[in-house]
């Protein structure tokens, strides 16, 4: 009953660094997202994917890369980390747009606590 | 483009105290309504729903009503518990073919014994 596992669960990078936060679900959604939260300004959207080999962006996708090879899994790259990255970010996925506009249920992680230094 | 509107908190309430969070909201189309909550170091969980208007999403002794007239979805809960100290999200969908969801930015709520 694992559902939606974000990896890892916190990290600590310098500015110039690159990383990539893991986020995998089993149970077989096509929409998978990751979101960013931030003190004041709730959740903002970076990315999304809407089934294995389409993405897109978001509210607030520079810095960040995406990319889907499988249903499972989509991972979250960020190319050259900065302190203005330092936020909480979540994986959220669900069976589609469609089913969020009409039932809203988008499944989460637990969250990767990302530091920038 | 959509927008959801929360009351700022922190709201300190005592056990037992009613409780109101105000969620006002602009959107293109007819949105449908939801509210999460977020328990501490945890993710997002769906509350509540409405998906037209003069509907009540209800559950765990929380209810809202999508209010159309005044863009309205505010939170209440009759009697507060220990246990409902979270952050509460405002957010809705229209389905567009693009982006789920828009959420307000949360209002933390603190119930004292």
């Amino acid at each position: 009953n694992a559902g939606v596992t974000q990896t890892p669960k916190f990290q600590v990078l310098k500015t110039g660094q690159s990383m990539t936060l893991q986020c995998a679900q089993d149970m077989n959604h096509e929409y998978m997202s990751w979101y960013r939260q931030d003190p004041g300004m709730g959740l903002r959207l970076i990315h999304y994917s809407v089934g294995a080999g389409i993405t897109d962006q978001g509210e607030v996708p520079n810095g960040y890369n995406v990319s889907r090879s499988t249903t499972e899994d989509f991972p979250l790259r960020l190319l050259s980390a900065a302190p203005s990255q330092t936020s909480v970010y979540f994986c959220a996925s669900s069976y589609g747009l469609a089913a969020i506009a009409n039932t809203g249920e988008l499944f989460f992680g637990e969250g990767s606590r990302l530091t920038v230094l | 483009g959509n927008s959801v509107t929360q009351m700022e908190g922190p709201v300190t309430l005592s056990e037992e105290a009613f409780l109101t969070i105000n969620c006002t909201y602009t959107a293109t189309g007819y949105p449908s309504l939801f509210w999460y909550v977020q328990y501490p170091g945890e993710g997002l969980q769906l509350l509540l729903k409405a998906t037209k208007a003069d509907d009540k999403g209800s559950n765990k002794g929380f209810e809202a009503t999508y209010r159309k007239e005044t863009t309205s979805f505010h939170l209440e809960k009759g009697s507060v518990q220990v246990s409902d100290s979270a952050v509460y999200f405002c957010a809705l969908a229209v389905y567009t073919g693009r982006r789920a969801l828009t959420f307000g930015s949360g209002t933390r709520l603190q119930v004292q014994p």
